[in-house]
C-alpha cells in the first residue's frame, strides 16, 4: 500500500517569505509523486511531478520540491510567497504499475498574510 | 483544447435515492478516475475506467458503480444514498501511461 503524510494542515505566511509545505511517502516500489493545487470551489490543478528522473522537481508558478529517498520525503517550496499562493495543497503518491491511481494526503491550507 | 468537464456542478439528495453524475474527458485521454473529497480531506480514489472497462477500484462498496462510454466520456452512480456520501466528488482524464491527471472542477453532492 502507498500513503502520504502531510505534516501541518495549516501553514500561514507573510507575503514575500519562504513556503515550506512537509509531504512523507510510504512505498515499498519506487514511487512517482505529485504537487496539486486547489483555490476554493474549484478543481486540482498539478503543480510538479516526480517521475524517477531528476530529484529536484521545478513546477508551475514558482514552486519547486525536491525527492529525497533517504528521507522518504517530498516538500514543496517557494522562495517567496505571494497573495495568490493562499489555497489547498495536496500530495499524492502512486506507481508505474499502479496506472496512476493517486493516494493522496489530507491536505495544507497556506493562507498568506499582507 | 477542451479541458475536464463535469455536471452537475451542485445537487442535493435526500437518504436512499440515487445519483448520477456525469463526466467529459480532456480531448485525447483514454482514461478516467473518479475520486471522492469529503469535507476537510483529500481526495480518495474511487474507480477508474480505461477502455470502458473498470481498471482498478478503491476501498467503496458496490453501490458506487460507475460506466465509461465509447467516447471516453464517464458517469458515477451512487445507489442508496448515505449522509457519508455528501463530498465533492472529482473526476479526472489522463492518456494510459502519461502520468498527469487532468481533473474536472467536481460535483458537489449534499445528501441530507
Amino acid at each position: 500500500a502507498q500513503s502520504v503524510t502531510q505534516l501541518g494542515s495549516h501553514v500561514s505566511v507573510s507575503e514575500g517569505a519562504l513556503v515550506l509545505l512537509r509531504c512523507n511517502y510510504s512505498s515499498s516500489v519506487p514511487p512517482y509523486l505529485f504537487w496539486y493545487v486547489q483555490y476554493p470551489n474549484q478543481g486540482l490543478q498539478l503543480l510538479l511531478k516526480y517521475t524517477s528522473a531528476a530529484t529536484l522537481v521545478k513546477g508551475i508558478n514558482g514552486f519547486e520540491a525536491e525527492f529525497k529517498k533517504s528521507e522518504t520525503s517530498f516538500h514543496l517550496t517557494k522562495p517567496s510567497a505571494h497573495m495568490s499562493d493562499a489555497a489547498e495543497y495536496f500530495c499524492a503518491v502512486t506507481s508505474p504499475g499502479n496506472d496512476y491511481k493517486l493516494s493522496f494526503g489530507a491536505g495544507t491550507t497556506v493562507t498568506v498574510r499582507a | 483544447e477542451t479541458g475536464v468537464t463535469q455536471s452537475p456542478t451542485h445537487l442535493i439528495k435526500t437518504r436512499g435515492q440515487q445519483v448520477t453524475l456525469r463526466c467529459s474527458s480532456q480531448s485525447g485521454h483514454n482514461t478516467v478516475s473518479w475520486y471522492q473529497q469529503a469535507l476537510g480531506q483529500g481526495p480518495q480514489f474511487i474507480f477508474q475506467y480505461y477502455r470502458e472497462e473498470e481498471n482498478g477500484r478503491g476501498n467503496f462498496p458496490p453501490r458506487f458503480s460507475g460506466l465509461q462510454f465509447p467516447n471516453y466520456s464517464s458517469e458515477l452512480n451512487v445507489n442508496a444514498l448515505e449522509l457519508d456520501d455528501s463530498a465533492l466528488y472529482l473526476c479526472a482524464s489522463s492518456s494510459q501511461g502519461d502520468g498527469e491527471l487532468f481533473f474536472g472542477e467536481g460535483s458537489r453532492l449534499t445528501v441530507l
